[in-house]
């Protein structure tokens, strides 16, 4: 079972680039990794998804080595916005309590 | 249209009493979930339902019963409700099975339940 740790929390500053790393140690062949953000009083949502190498959306880029053993999500040029809660989901071979998801990641973003 | 809606938003209520969230999804998936966020932001999976049929139930006391009327739907009923029950409950709903096949997630916007 691929239990996953994350920093608690990060500050960063307004325009800067922000990496927030992601252990899963255990990761198993047929797991993908999918990070979400979740803002207060709202639910998680989808940021990106990857399973090897390197993935890029219009919002971020996931980085993942070839051990797969981390994986990095990298916010560039962060905004007030962004301040939100992290999380690294790593999940897909059939076990529910990879549902379940971490503390994540406090995101602070300062003027 | 909210893609994934659930009612009511807050919820305040003594203990022992029962109360019942409901969730309603547009977009038109098969799989649908309750996760339960606690404190300290854990979320944590509480069932699944994949069109209609029960998949995962999570080591969650029989006090919780989902019921799933349709795939569009999936409702939580909670009985003799317990002080420590108060959190952060959302519904959430993927296009297929995620306990099989990680893929996206699509969150309601959650209902705080307090138990006082």
């Amino acid at each position: 079972l691929a239990k996953t740790t994350q920093p608690i929390s990060m500050d960063s500053y307004e325009g800067q680039e922000v990496n927030i790393t992601c252990s899963h140690n255990n990761i198993a062949t047929n797991d993908y990794i999918t990070w979400y953000q979740q803002f207060p009083s709202q639910g998680p949502r989808f940021i990106i998804q990857g399973y090897k190498t390197k993935v890029t959306n219009e919002v971020a880029s996931l980085f993942i080595p070839a051990d797969r053993k981390s994986s990095t999500l990298s916010l560039p040029r962060v905004s007030l916005s962004d301040t939100a809660v992290y999380y690294c989901l790593v999940g897909g071979s059939g076990s529910a309590r990879q549902l379940t998801f971490g503390s994540g990641t406090q995101l602070t973003v300062l003027p | 249209d909210t893609a994934v809606s659930q009612t009511p938003k807050y919820l305040v209520t003594q203990m022992g009493n029962d109360k019942s969230i409901k969730c309603e999804q547009n977009l038109g998936h098969d799989t649908m979930y309750w996760y339960k966020q606690d404190s300290k932001k854990f979320l944590k999976i509480m069932f699944s339902y994949n069109n209609k049929e029960l998949i995962i139930n999570e080591t969650v006391p029989n006090r919780f019963s989902p019921k799933s009327p349709d795939k569009a739907h999936l409702n939580l009923h909670i009985n003799s409700l317990e002080l420590g029950d108060s959190a952060v409950y959302f519904c959430a709903s993927s296009p297929r099975n995620t306990f099989a096949n990680t893929g996206e997630l699509f969150f309601g916007e959650g209902s705080r339940l307090t138990v006082l």
